[in-house]
């Protein structure tokens, strides 16, 4: 049983690079979002897919990110001109809508510093 | 921003003793969620109690929810060293599309 993956793990990275992360969900999820995690807090929603569609984005989610997910499997996550704010840790998760109990099954993250 | 708000946010106890943590939500919801976080890892699913469920048992852990104080405990039972973690609710509200809204979280240490 493959649980979600995420690569990198970590990542450190200089000001007004460009980075870019990858999540594989479960295999037969439809759904797929994404979250990021700073210190001490509680991960906050960034946006989701079902399927290839993005349905929702975040407020947090400025022009300098955009989310991908092709053909409707993996999903990509580009940060553009990075800024030392967006060091986090970036969360992936996905589930099986449509289900009466909708669970949402998280990967091991990647961390991100922006020196 | 978020929605829920754990309590406390740190508790420390001896193994064997029974730890309980408590979250709260503004918006109607759909569903609530646990999930623990070792320090720097991914987050694990715990348990998944439905807006119109009262109390649900997994194992060690025992969740209530009370929707008309919007509100949720967690109770660990017997507990371990190993269960030293971050616990955070997450909730699923009826108007999200089923992004969840964390809290900030309860740090718990259970000394040996």
């Amino acid at each position: 049983d493959t649980g979600v993956s995420q690569n990198p793990r970590h990542k450190i990275t200089k000001r007004g690079q460009n980075v870019t992360f990858r999540c594989d969900p479960i295999s037969e999820h439809n759904r797929l979002y994404w979250y990021r995690q700073t210190l001490g807090q509680g991960p906050e929603f960034l946006t989701y897919f079902q399927n290839e569609a993005q349905l929702e984005k975040s407020r947090l989610l400025s022009d300098r990110f955009s989310a991908e997910r092709p053909k409707g499997s993996f999903s990509t996550l580009e940060i553009q001109r990075t800024e030392q704010g967006d060091s986090a840790m970036y969360l992936c998760a996905s589930s099986l809508w449509g289900q009466t109990q909708e669970t949402q099954y998280f990967g091991p993250g990647t961390r991100l510093l922006v020196l | 921003s978020q929605q829920g708000e754990e309590d406390p946010q740190a508790l420390s106890i001896q193994e064997g003793e029974n730890a309980t943590m408590n979250c709260s939500y503004k918006t109607s919801i759909n569903n609530l969620q646990w999930y623990r976080q070792n320090s720097g890892r991914g987050l694990v699913h715990l348990i998944l109690i439905r807006s119109n469920e009262r109390e649900k048992h997994s194992g060690r852990l025992r969740v209530t929810l009370d929707t008309s104080k919007k509100s949720s405990s967690l109770l660990i039972t017997a507990s371990r060293a190993a269960d030293t973690a971050s616990y955070f609710c997450a909730t699923d509200a009826r108007t999200s599309g089923s992004r969840l809204t964390f809290g900030e979280g309860t740090q718990l240490t259970v000394n040996p």
